[in-house]
């Protein structure tokens, strides 16, 4: 398997612009994670997925924030419309479980928004 | 508020040496599992220990979990270059949550 597919791996864009930030867990795996990494607040959960299903979105900071994942083999995080602040990196992981199981991240999407 | 805290949050050592990072936790917790990440890529899990674990190894790694004191500690003992990353310390039951790490620098 290649792992944790994200996409793009660089996006730069204006403010209010839309941003949408692709993901491919890996084949198998129940539970998708999208998380931000910032130097101020380091690595935050924003939502998680199982098989499909939006479980916990109380990470998501604000409305312009909404994930998707219409299926088992693709997510999508999307800001609209984007602001500086949002500027972070963006990650993708995905597991077979929550308690007891690791996670496998994708090597994130950094976003920077002008 | 972040659940685990590693300490220190920076530490630079000599190859050959040994590393150990600190993490502290507030809550009870059933796991604690220890990532790495190297700069501009993504965490990768090292090791994973459970709350009626006390210490655990995988190769040069020591993990070690005080429950009592709610803290884990972890060794990396013979320390390389490629050794250098940020360590992040990881709780939770449903969910993990990540402290801000110890950014590892290991000089040849």
């Amino acid at each position: 398997d290649a792992g944790v597919i994200q996409s793009p791996r660089h996006e730069v864009t204006e403010m209010g612009q839309e941003v949408t930030l692709r993901c491919k867990p890996i084949s198998g795996h129940d539970y998708l994670f999208w998380y931000r990494q910032t130097m101020m607040r380091g690595l935050e959960l924003l939502i998680y997925f199982n098989n499909n299903v939006p479980i916990d979105d109380s990470g998501m900071p604000e409305d312009r924030f909404s994930a998707k994942m219409p299926n088992a083999s693709f997510s999508t995080l999307k800001i609209q419309p984007s602001e500086p602040r949002d500027s972070a990196v963006y990650f993708c992981a995905s597991s077979l479980g929550t308690s007891y199981h690791e996670q496998f991240f994708g090597p994130g999407t950094r976003l920077t928004v002008l | 508020s972040q659940q685990g805290e590693e300490d220190p949050q920076a530490l630079s050592i000599q190859e050959g040496e040994n590393a150990t990072m600190n993490c502290s936790y507030k809550t009870s917790i059933n796991n604690l599992q220890w990532y790495r990440q190297n700069s501009g890529r993504g965490l990768v899990h090292l090791i994973l220990i459970r709350s009626n674990e006390r210490e655990k190894h995988s190769g040069r790694l020591r993990v070690t979990l005080d429950t009592s004191k709610k803290s884990s500690s972890l060794l990396i003992t013979a320390s390389r270059a490629a050794d250098t990353a940020s360590y992040f310390c990881a709780t939770g039951y449903s969910t993990l949550t990540f402290g801000k790490g110890t950014m590892l620098l290991v000089s040849p």
